[in-house]
């Protein structure tokens, strides 16, 4: 049960648009739509901010974008602030057997 | 106003058990498939185990299948996770999380279980 493949890390400076990829397989990213995304910051519980691929819980702002091509999905951060700092997760349903799988986690630097 | 709070962790020597808990509020615990997450020392987030809320669908992790048992008590809205036969590699933050539609929209605070001798 290999975790799901993203960058170690990303960087963007205030205002700009960053990026996150997670590549899975056609048995977890590309075969359902159950990926959601955490934003986890030291010493704090990790924060649900995406599910369902494109879905935002209800005070999480528009600044934050799922989208999914294929075995990948992506978090997009637009208008980067300095608090968006912070580990990013992408998680996905695999199954019955595997039930859900995370991926390694990408630190975004805010510069 | 939901939360999860979890406690129980300690150091255990290789081969030990430890028994952690959840203590859940704010919502109607019974209807809600429940989890556990670890987070091993400067590592990424681990899924361990998922409970349906009656306790009729179980999941494991590879790597804890056989060693671990999650459990629920719907009538003291706790979740338990009992850990044998434990390893240096368990040695982490275990994070007890509420679902929601497949992800994990709650998270308690975590507790350190340290595996060493």
């Amino acid at each position: 049960q290999s975790a799901l493949t993203q960058p170690r890390s990303v960087s963007g400076s205030p205002g700009q648009s960053v990026t996150i990829s997670c590549t899975g397989t056609s048995s977890d990213v590309g075969g359902y739509n159950y990926v959601s995304w955490y934003q986890h910051n030291p010493a704090k519980s990790p924060k649900l901010i995406i599910y369902d691929v494109i879905k935002r819980p209800s005070g999480v702002p528009d600044r934050f974008a799922g989208s999914k091509s294929g075995n990948t999905a992506s978090l997009t951060i637009s208008g980067l602030q300095a608090d968006d700092e912070a580990d990013y997760f992408c998680c996905s349903y695999a199954g019955t057997h595997n039930f859900v799988i995370f991926g390694g986690g990408t630190k975004l630097t805010v510069l | 106003e939901v939360q999860l709070v979890e406690s129980g962790g300690g150091l255990v020597q290789p081969g030990g058990s430890l028994r952690v808990s959840c203590e859940a509020s704010g919502f109607t615990f019974s209807s809600y498939i429940m989890s556990w997450v670890r987070q091993p020392p400067g590592k990424g987030l681990e899924w361990v185990s998922s409970l349906s809320g009656s306790g009729g669908d179980i999941y494991y992790a590879d790597d804890v299948k056989g060693r671990f048992t999650i459990s629920r008590d719907n009538s003291k809205n706790t979740l338990f996770l009992q850990m044998n036969s434990l390893r240096a590699g368990d040695t982490a933050l275990y994070y007890c999380a509420k679902d929601y539609l497949l992800a994990f929209d709650a998270w308690g605070q975590g507790t350190m279980v340290t595996v060493s001798s």
